[in-house]
């Protein structure tokens, strides 16, 4: 069974702060990880993708994989209220995109 | 910007009636997926598509699902016999020509069976 974990939160921050998301999955097999973004009523909007250990930039986002530990991160820097939304942990195997739960991010003005 | 259109955006029928969504992806990709997403509840796999046929089906996807690309650009989803169950907004998804696995997704089909 292919599972993907996330806390469901929420998870609130001030404005301007980091928030931190966290995801874990099941299976070793993974070699392709994802965040998406889905405002309420709307479909998901992807963020990043993520291949390799580490860390992988881009703007104020940073995914972070950790194969060993079956572990993948997402950090939001410089949260703003336009960031509030749920945020979803997405593995792939094969042709078959396994979605978390999704963790639901409120930023505080 | 390119972008996927999924027609209705909502549909209200009858439990038992057969109902049809449409999707058209990004004109250059080359692959497809259906998704589901009941209110509240996490986004799930139906169907991947691949160069005519299917290529990865979850359990849900039985004998009341199929899919087709009738004429090269839309790409169908058709749920025979729907029951209550099926109420839900379904997503189609495109992938590029290199299937990086970066999904591209429509709107939705909101689905409410009465």
């Amino acid at each position: 069974q292919k599972e993907v974990e996330q806390n469901s939160g929420p998870l609130s921050v001030p404005e301007g702060a980091i928030a931190s998301l966290n995801c874990t999955y099941s299976d070793r097999v993974s070699q392709s990880f994802f965040w998406y973004r889905q405002y309420s009523g709307k479909s998901p909007e992807l963020i990043m993708s993520i291949y390799s250990n580490g860390d992988k930039e881009d703007g104020r986002f940073t995914a972070q994989l950790n194969k060993a530990s079956q572990y993948v991160s997402l950090l939001i820097r410089d949260s703003q209220p336009s960031d509030s939304a749920t945020y979803l942990c997405a593995v792939r195997y094969g042709q078959n995109f396994v979605f978390g739960p999704g963790t639901r991010l409120s930023v505080l003005p | 910007e390119p972008e996927v259109t999924q027609t209705p955006s909502h549909q209200v029928t009858q439990m038992g009636q057969e109902v049809i969504l449409r999707c058209v992806p990004i004109s250059n990709h080359l692959y497809f997926y259906w998704y589901r997403q009941i209110l509240g509840q996490k986004v799930e796999f139906l169907v991947s598509f691949y160069n005519n046929e299917i290529s990865e089906k979850s359990e849900i996807f039985d004998d009341q699902f199929s899919v087709e690309r009738p004429d090269g650009s839309n790409f169908t989803l058709k749920i025979r016999s729907t029951k209550l169950e099926d109420s839900a907004m379904y997503f189609c998804a495109s992938d590029g020509t290199r299937g990086t696995g970066e999904l591209f997704f429509g709107e939705g089909s909101r689905l409410t069976v009465l």
